[in-house]
């Protein structure tokens, strides 16, 4: 199975902060990423998949890159709606395995 | 809009069966790959499960192996998880979840609001 490490595992940050969230896979996934987002007691909400392409109606200040092993979120200014949990997702093979999340709290 | 919405969670002793369902609309059902991921309490989503569209062909994740099945009704618009032999360990919330399209078949969305499993004697 494909190991996904999302770094950091929490990151405290102000509005309109730039964030940053790190995912490395344990072999390369091609382009073969999403990310998505969780506010707690709800459901995961796709923000960005095949590593860079935005889901419709997400905001333009989230973005994504990488290739191979490692891939990256950004949300360029923070807003508060964006306070959440951030999951990076593999779909290069067979189990489709999550990252441990990035929980983004409100300095 | 389009909408799923899972049932049939619940307590349940460890080695019962539990079915969930998951009955979807507003969208051509028999066109879309169908997904099933858990999420135990405080932690992070793990993957199940997914059955194609028109329901021939079946994965599941080596914790679940020969003790899940997934299935779908195309009539009636309806996913379902039958759960036999469960575990503590299989405690979580379970979502069901929809590939984004009929081409684009392992990212999900939408998902539905989840049903909570808890395997506890």
């Amino acid at each position: 199975d494909i190991q996904m490490t999302q770094s950091p595992s929490s990151v405290s940050a102000s509005v309109g902060d730039r964030v940053t969230i790190t995912c490395r896979a344990s072999q390369g996934i091609n382009r073969w990423l999403a990310w998505y987002q969780q506010k707690p007691g709800i459901a995961p909400k796709l923000l960005i998949y095949t590593t860079s392409t935005l889901q419709s109606g997400v905001p333009s200040r989230f973005s994504g890159s990488g290739s191979g092993t490692d891939f990256t979120l950004t949300i360029s200014s923070l807003q508060p709606e964006d306070f959440a949990t951030y999951y990076c997702q593999q779909a290069n093979s067979f189990p489709l395995t999550f990252g441990g999340g990035t929980k983004v709290e409100i300095k | 809009e389009v909408q799923l919405v899972e049932s049939g969670g619940g307590l349940i002793q460890p080695g019962g069966s539990l079915r969930l369902s998951c009955a979807a609309s507003g969208f051509t059902f028999s066109n879309y790959w169908m997904h099933w991921v858990r999420q135990a309490p405080g932690k992070g989503l793990v993957y199940v499960s997914r059955i194609s569209s028109d329901g021939s062909s079946t994965n599941y994740a080596d914790s679940v192996k020969g003790r899940f099945t997934i299935s779908r009704d195309n009539a009636e618009n309806t996913l379902y998880l039958q759960m036999n032999s469960l575990r503590v360990e299989d405690t979580a919330v379970y979502y069901c979840a929809r590939a984004l399209s009929n081409t684009l078949i392992n990212w999900f969305d939408p998902w539905g609001q989840g049903t909570l499993v808890t395997v506890s004697s």
